[in-house]
């Protein structure tokens, strides 16, 4: 099993969706990153988060240290949005690297 | 701001051949780190420098990647001899130290034929 999964793998919706991705892990964290990367470029940090929420334009990350679970939502979603959004978590073990999610693949259909 | 700077963006190479790829990051970012990754696969850190010493290279394979970051700025990372399996995006990423932020590039896309 793997430390960070995510949920759901891949997700299609229509513009103007309100997007839920969620991603649940099994060890212990110092903080947790969201991250966004669209096809053939690089990866932009969207959040970095150890609990509570946090809001950035459309994009809302919220996580619950007890539950060890963190969603990603995207309120009012465009076209533009569509990309893979991966969820990676600083292990307390793990010398403050990133344990990686597998991703999910957002498109936004116009 | 300047963001993590990395060059080329894109290169072919034939296997065996050898490549170097270089990466600048955030002026002040004591952190460096390289990850490889694989198309449809999540980033794998292959080395982790603090300043100008190695953290972590547990996942280097080091018969023909090396790394060097000489003096706690730039960082170059190279493949000698190159093989079709390192085909891959690499990607590198700088943070104000180890509990911090990473901040990545856009990556290198190589292609091994």
């Amino acid at each position: 099993k793997n430390e960070v999964e995510q949920s759901p793998q891949n997700l299609t919706a229509q513009e103007g969706e309100f997007i839920t991705i969620n991603c649940s892990y099994s060890v212990g964290i110092s903080a947790l990153h969201w991250l966004q990367q669209h096809p053939g470029g690089g990866i932009v940090s969207l959040f970095m988060l150890s609990s509570g929420k946090k809001k950035h334009g459309r994009l809302i990350a919220t996580i619950n240290i007890q539950e060890k679970h963190s969603s990603l939502h995207i309120t009012a979603s465009h076209p533009r949005d569509s990309a893979v959004y991966i969820c990676a978590v600083v292990g307390m073990d793990s010398n403050y690297q990133l344990i990686w999610g597998a991703g999910t693949k957002l498109i936004i259909k116009p | 701001e300047a963001g993590v700077a990395q060059s080329p963006r894109y290169k072919i190479i034939e296997k065996r051949q050898s490549v170097a790829f270089w990466c600048n990051p955030i002026s002040g970012h004591a952190t460096l780190y390289w990850y490889q990754q694989i198309l449809g696969q999540g980033p794998k850190l292959l080395i982790q420098f603090q300043n100008n010493g190695v953290v972590d290279d547990s996942q280097l394979p080091k018969d023909r990647f090396s790394a060097e970051r000489l003096k706690g700025v730039d960082s170059t990372l190279k493949i000698q001899p190159a093989k079709l399996e390192d085909s891959a995006v690499y990607l590198c990423a700088s943070s104000l130290d180890r509990i911090n932020e990473q901040f990545f590039g856009p990556g290198t896309r190589l292609t091994v034929l």
